[in-house]
């Protein structure tokens, strides 16, 4: 079965530093990944989506940047925290086949910017 | 460009009674949607989809949802709820831009069930 995993689940970092936080699938092959944020306990929004590796695009732009260095590993990254960065962000991933593919979530990461 | 509008922040339902959590939609074309349930800080989980035919669709928990195309809604139901099924609901629809299979979220509705 497939089984995705999210760490670190909790992470208070001050302003300016940088972030890492990283998301990996496992039981699949060649998902497509993603990452959401959640600010203030609702209303997700879409970050980033990867239908390969080294393929990352953007739905907003920000301080906030992604990679996908292996098949099954998703990185949500920045050189320098914002306050606004805070949130819960999530990651996920779906079957790479057309139709209307089920979104599977990881558990989250609560990121605190101080 | 596709969305979901969830109308209430909040519903209230006493244990054992039915439930509804709203959702409408808009899209260009036929629409792919979906339900999720997220618990106090965990990831969110999939209840059901619709994609097409039979109008009413069978999920997971007990809960069902009622496409309605006249209407453009999608509406979440429990004939009889639990103090469990208290959690934050989310509708969803299909991106249909370059996100492709990517999923947009209403804002959520919280869902409190009293015993």
């Amino acid at each position: 079965s497939q089984t995705i995993h999210q760490w670190p689940a909790t992470l208070v970092q001050p302003v300016g530093s940088p972030l890492s936080l990283e998301c990996t699938v496992e039981g699949t092959s060649n998902p497509n990944l993603y990452w959401y944020r959640q600010a203030a306990g609702r209303g997700l929004q879409l970050l980033f989506y990867s239908v390969g590796i080294g393929q990352i695009s953007s739905e907003v732009p920000q301080n906030l940047s992604a990679s996908r260095p292996q098949d099954r590993q998703f990185i949500l990254s920045s050189k320098k925290l914002l306050l606004s960065d805070s949130g819960f962000y999530l990651c996920a991933w779906s079957s790479n086949r057309a139709g209307a593919n089920v979104l599977t979530f990881g558990a989250g990461s609560r990121l605190t910017v101080l | 460009a596709q969305s979901v509008a969830q109308p209430e922040d909040q519903v209230n339902v006493a244990e054992g009674n039915p439930l509804t959590v709203k959702c409408t939609y808009s899209v260009s074309g036929n629409p792919y949607l979906f339900w999720y349930v997220q618990y106090p800080n965990r990831g969110l989980q999939f209840l059901l989809k619709y994609i097409t035919g039979d109008n009413l669709v069978k999920g997971s928990y007990g809960f069902e949802a009622e496409f309605n195309k006249s209407q453009t809604s999608f509406h979440l139901k429990k004939p009889s709820a639990l103090v469990s099924d208290s959690a934050l609901y989310f509708c969803a629809v299909r991106a249909l831009n370059q996100a492709g299979t990517a999923l947009i979220f209403g804002k959520g509705t919280t869902l409190s069930v009293s015993s």
